[in-house]
């Protein structure tokens, strides 16, 4: 069965640091979402994207953060400089299109510890 | 109030048991709605997708309610594999879509 990979699994870095998450959605998928999880708290959705173009973006989703699909198969969200509150779980998750194919599959995640 | 609210428990059941989660949500422009379950320090897994006239999956049973803006999950006859954080998850249409999850409910089923 098909299914999102992500890469690194853990990542540790330092304060102000740049970090590049990598994500292989599946491949005939065509939404592709980034959201984290903060230890102990819910879900946070950060951006969606679709056509090449981000689709939407929630507030956390500054000027901090972007995405790229450089080569049709990769799909990375890059933090320009870190911050200690930017550690969490990284979550992946893509999506066939289409209606009634709203279900989105996650990627086992990239746990980001900033020091 | 929050966009997406369900009970954080933990429910403490034995096996076998039948139990429910609510959910509730406040925003009327919404879409889709969803059930995924997420085991610690893992990522959410679909459980299934909620429609206006329920369905039902095995022993999982999903209701929606658009008049009162919730939705329920049913889990009849526990297994300890039901252990687990149960997710609410609803997509809203406010001229984007987002998708917002519920901060979950956590679920212990006991020998």
């Amino acid at each position: 069965e098909p299914e999102v990979t992500q890469t690194p699994s853990h990542q540790v870095t330092q304060m102000g640091q740049e970090v590049i998450l990598r994500c292989v959605p599946i491949s005939n998928h065509l939404y592709f979402y980034w959201y984290r999880q903060i230890l102990g708290q819910k879900v946070e959705f950060l951006v969606s994207f679709y056509n090449n173009e981000i689709s939407e973006k929630s507030e956390i989703f500054d000027d901090q953060f972007s995405v790229e699909r450089p080569d049709g198969s990769n799909f990375t969200l890059k933090i320009r400089s870190t911050k200690l509150e930017d550690s969490a779980m990284y979550f992946c998750a893509s999506r066939p299109g289409g209606r009634h194919q709203e279900t989105q599959y996650f990627g086992p995640g990239t746990r980001l510890l900033v020091l | 109030r929050k966009e997406v609210e369900q009970d954080p428990g933990p429910f403490n059941v034995p096996e076998g048991a039948t139990v429910a989660f609510n959910c509730t949500y406040s925003n009327s422009a919404s879409q889709s709605f969803f059930w995924y379950r997420q085991d610690c320090r893992k990522e959410p897994k679909l459980l299934m997708s909620v429609y206006s006239s329920g369905n039902e999956d095995g022993r999982f049973t999903a209701q929606l309610n658009r008049a009162s803006q919730y939705i329920s999950l049913l889990i009849r006859d526990s297994k300890l594999s039901d252990s687990a954080t149960y997710l609410c998850v609803v997509i809203f249409n406010t001229g984007g879509f987002k998708t917002i999850f519920g901060a979950g409910t956590r679920l212990f089923v006991k020998a």
